[in-house]
Formats: structure tokens, sequence, C-alpha cells
């Protein structure tokens, strides 16, 4: 089992949608998780944080279920400057700062 | 706000060759770290520091070489270029705030062994 999975789609949404992406990870004592964005032929940046409790950043929500390992980004209202890959990351617990990255999972918002 | 800086942007090299990737970073980060990617694939982490001297493997360290004389810069080394290197080397940077963990890239270099 990858120690972080994800969808890799690309998930095709028409403007104003909503979408949803989940990400399940292996390592059940993992301590700090975090949503990266990926443009085409860029470099990662990050996203948001993932806490305990959920938070939200806008039109970003993200959500941590440690009792079935996985975080989840939904995406409010949609934009064309969406579209991009999302980098599920994981930090394991006593990785130090070495995180875990998933695949991504690529997301198209169209017209 | 230069942040991470990586050069060059492209190589393209001939099997058998050498060549450093630079990567500088000017936010008095500690850890410093380079990883790869390929097409479809999640980043995978080659070496990694966490302060001036000391460096460490990561996931797929074979075929390369890093050192850390200064906090600033962190370049890898590929000693005798083969096609399985082909692949785009990210660098990247965090403080020592874990909990935080913010990691801070590059724009990349875009390698290609022929």
């Amino acid at each position: 089992r990858k120690e972080v999975e994800q969808d890799p789609g690309p998930f095709n949404v028409p403007e104003g949608a909503t979408v949803a992406f989940n990400c399940t990870y292996s390592n059940s004592a993992s301590q700090s998780f975090f949503w990266y964005r990926q443009d085409c032929r860029k470099e990662p940046k990050l996203l948001m944080s993932v806490y305990s409790s959920g938070n939200e950043d806008g039109r970003f929500t993200a959500q941590l279920n440690r009792a079935s390992q996985y975080i989840s980004l939904l995406i409010r209202d949609s934009k064309l400057s969406d579209s991009a890959t999302y980098l599920c990351v994981v930090l394991p617990t006593g990785g130090g700062n070495k995180l875990t990255f998933g695949t991504g999972t690529q997301l198209k918002v169209e017209l | 706000n230069a942040g991470v800086t990586q050069t060059p942007k492209f190589r393209i090299l001939k099997i058998g060759q050498s060549m450093t990737l630079q990567c500088a970073q000017d936010m008095n980060h500690n850890y410093m770290y380079w990883y790869r990617q390929d097409p479809g694939m999640g980043l995978k982490l080659i070496y990694y520091s966490v302060g001036a001297g000391i460096t460490d493997k990561g996931e797929v360290p074979n075929g390369y070489n890093v050192s850390r004389s200064t906090t600033e810069d962190f370049p890898l080394r590929l000693e005798l270029a083969a096609p399985s290197q082909t692949s785009v080397y990210f660098c990247a940077s965090s403080s020592t705030t874990v909990a935080k963990n913010i990691q801070y890239f590059g724009a990349g270099t875009r390698l290609s062994v022929l």
C-alpha cells in the first residue's frame, strides 16, 4: 500500500461547481497534513494545512479523519484559476521534516 | 523576495556526463531538500539537510551527492548521468518549526539525459 494515495483524476467540472478530493494515508501515527497546489510545469506551493477540527480558507475547506486515515479538500464555487494538480502531503511521526507527497489529483475547471 | 532559487532551469546531458544543480535560499532556513518528480509520480526525496555541514539520504539517493557548506546553498551533484535520471528536480527549504513545516520550493530544473 502506498504511504499516501490519491485519485489521479482528472476531475473535469464546470465553473461554479463544488468539487471534493480525498486522500488516504497508511501511517496511522502521522502528525501533520497539508494540501499543496501544483500548476502545470511549476513548483508545488502550500495551499493549506489540515487541522484535526477541520479548517476553512475562503472557498477551500480541509478535513481530517484520523479514524479512517483520510483527508479531504472541498472547493466551492470553482474558478478557472483553480485548475491545477492538488497534492496531498503527510508528515509521518518521527519523520523529522521529511514530507511524503501523494501523486496528486488533477482538477480542470471549464467554462 | 527571491525565496528559493534554482539554476539552471533546463539542461540536456549525455550519458556519463556530470553536472551540479544549484540551489540557494535567502530565508535563513536550516532545512533544505532535493526532490525529483517523474511524470505522473509524486515527489521523491533524494537528499536533505538539517543545517550546514549535515546531510542525509532520502528515499532515492543513488547516483547523487550533496554538500551543505553554508546555510544558503545546497547543490546536488550528478556524477555519471544515466537516462533514468531524466526528471524534474525541485529544491525546497523550510524552517525548523516542525509543527508548521511549510516547504518553499524553487522553480525546478528540467533535466534530460540522452
